[in-house]
């Protein structure tokens, strides 16, 4: 069946360095894809999305770039900040409509 | 415009008893989705309304977990006879379209379960 691998954390990163975080789907059709952020002792918010191969999600300074060819979806910021210390979710909307695929989550803590 | 909302927030059981969780979508929103969220399990679908039809139960773990909807709107989400694995954090999702669409979903800030 369908699923989603994400890179195990924790990922401890000093402010302004580069993130990268490797997602990668398996699917039968060609699904959506999001990223989704977890802030400590919030509710999960959608950060970015790509509905399409080739398609970039972009928002608060990450990206992320539906590969197809390579059925990945790595999320990348190229400077981060204490602020965005929080626990990061890859996932993939299976069949359209239906229930999200997510991976395990990345915790994600960036020190001053 | 409001989110989705849960209550309670928070709630602890004795094992064997029957819990109900409830779910406010945003207005207007068709689909509704259920969610766990344990340590070891990560985030596991539950079961998907589209108005007051679930087309896919699949994720629900045993028949003494059911959920309703009424008016295409509020969800209950009913877990009987409580055990211990069942402890985790019960997330709701709603989102403006379902089958034949994808639109994001948005997410409620759960319901931690704890059965003693």
């Amino acid at each position: 069946g369908d699923s989603v691998t994400q890179m195990e954390g924790p990922v401890t990163l000093s402010e302004e360095a580069f993130l990268t975080i490797n997602c990668t789907y398996t699917a039968t059709g060609y699904p959506s894809l999001f990223w989704y952020v977890q802030y400590p002792g919030e509710g999960l918010q959608l950060l970015l999305k790509a509905t399409k191969a080739d398609d970039k999600g972009s928002n608060k300074g990450f990206e992320a770039t539906y590969r197809k060819e390579t059925t990945s979806f790595h999320l990348e910021k190229g400077s981060v900040q204490v602020s965005d210390s929080a626990v990061y979710f890859c996932a993939s909307s299976g069949q359209a409509g239906t229930a999200l695929i997510f991976g395990k989550g990345t915790t994600l803590s960036v020190s001053s | 415009g409001a989110g989705v909302s849960q209550s309670p927030s928070n709630k602890v059981t004795e094992k064997g008893k029957d819990v109900e969780l409830r779910c406010d979508p945003i207005s207007g929103h068709t689909a509704l989705y259920w969610y766990r969220q344990s340590l070891g399990q990560g985030l596991e679908f539950l079961i998907y309304f589209q108005g007051n039809s679930a087309p896919d139960k699949s994720g629900l773990p045993s028949d003494r977990f059911s959920a309703e909807r009424t008016g295409g709107s509020v969800s209950t989400l009913t877990i009987q006879r409580t055990q211990q694995e069942d402890s985790a954090v019960y997330l709701c999702a709603s989102s403006p379209r379902g089958a034949g669409m994808t639109y994001e979903q948005y997410f409620g800030p759960g319901t931690r379960l704890t059965v003693t």
